[in-house]
């Protein structure tokens, strides 16, 4: 079937590090990924998304990997901040589906 | 327009009650979605409109769940006969067409049910 899995539910960096989220999805015909952030007790938060036909996208602070060969998806977060603790998720969509098909969550937390 | 917004935020109930809740998505997207996130899991969807016209139910949406949205605006999630099993936060969201490099899939912040 279809999933979005992460590979460590738990990832603790210090403030001012790179911080590396992982996540592995198993659907060949997803063709649309996203990244979102949620905090406590708030609706998932819209971080970057790229599209099957990229490989890498940038945007401010945060960077997305996508290699469909092995099926990963990475989230980068530059020079992580005490704003950035939450669960991040990754999220896809198969071609010609609307639906998301969400991972477990990674939890973010930052070390002062 | 300030983003997807979802009313109540917060709803206890006592099993058996009936419950209805609201979604305003951003105005200018067309598509919008019902999610339902339990604890320490991602969102599970659970419905799609294009406009007015709902387009895919899932398995997830039992009878006693009902979702509307009569005038391509606005959109409710009723949930009769409510069971425990029914808390969660219930997330919408709302996209615009594809074909944009960012179909903008944005969320409100939820309905949190608690059935008691």
């Amino acid at each position: 079937g279809e999933s979005v899995g992460l590979h460590l539910p738990t990832l603790s960096v210090q403030e001012g590090d790179n911080s590396i989220i992982n996540c592995a999805y198993s659907n060949s015909a997803s063709d649309y990924f996203i990244w979102y952030k949620q905090e406590s007790g708030k609706g998932p938060q819209f971080i970057i998304d790229i599209r099957s036909n990229m490989d890498k996208r940038q945007g401010q602070r945060v960077t997305v990997l996508l290699n469909k060969t092995v099926k990963h998806l990475s989230l980068q977060i530059a020079a992580t901040q005490p704003g950035d603790s939450a669960v991040y998720f990754c999220a896809e969509k198969i071609q010609g589906a609307q639906k998301l098909v969400f991972g477990q969550g990674t939890r973010l937390t930052i070390n002062p | 327009d300030t983003g997807v917004s979802q009313n109540p935020r917060h709803k206890i109930t006592k099993r058996g009650q009936n419950v209805t809740f609201r979604c305003d998505p951003i105005s200018e997207h067309n598509r919008l979605y019902w999610y339902r996130q339990t604890l320490g899991q991602g969102p599970e969807f659970l419905t799609y409109f294009q406009n007015e016209a709902q387009l895919e139910k899932s398995r997830l949406l039992s009878d006693r769940f009902s979702a509307e949205r009569p005038k391509g605006s606005f959109s409710t999630l009723e949930i009769q006969r409510t069971e425990q099993g029914d808390s969660a936060m219930y997330l919408c969201a709302s996209s615009s067409s594809p074909g944009l490099i960012n179909y903008g899939y944005t969320f409100g912040s939820g309905t949190r049910l608690t059935v008691v």
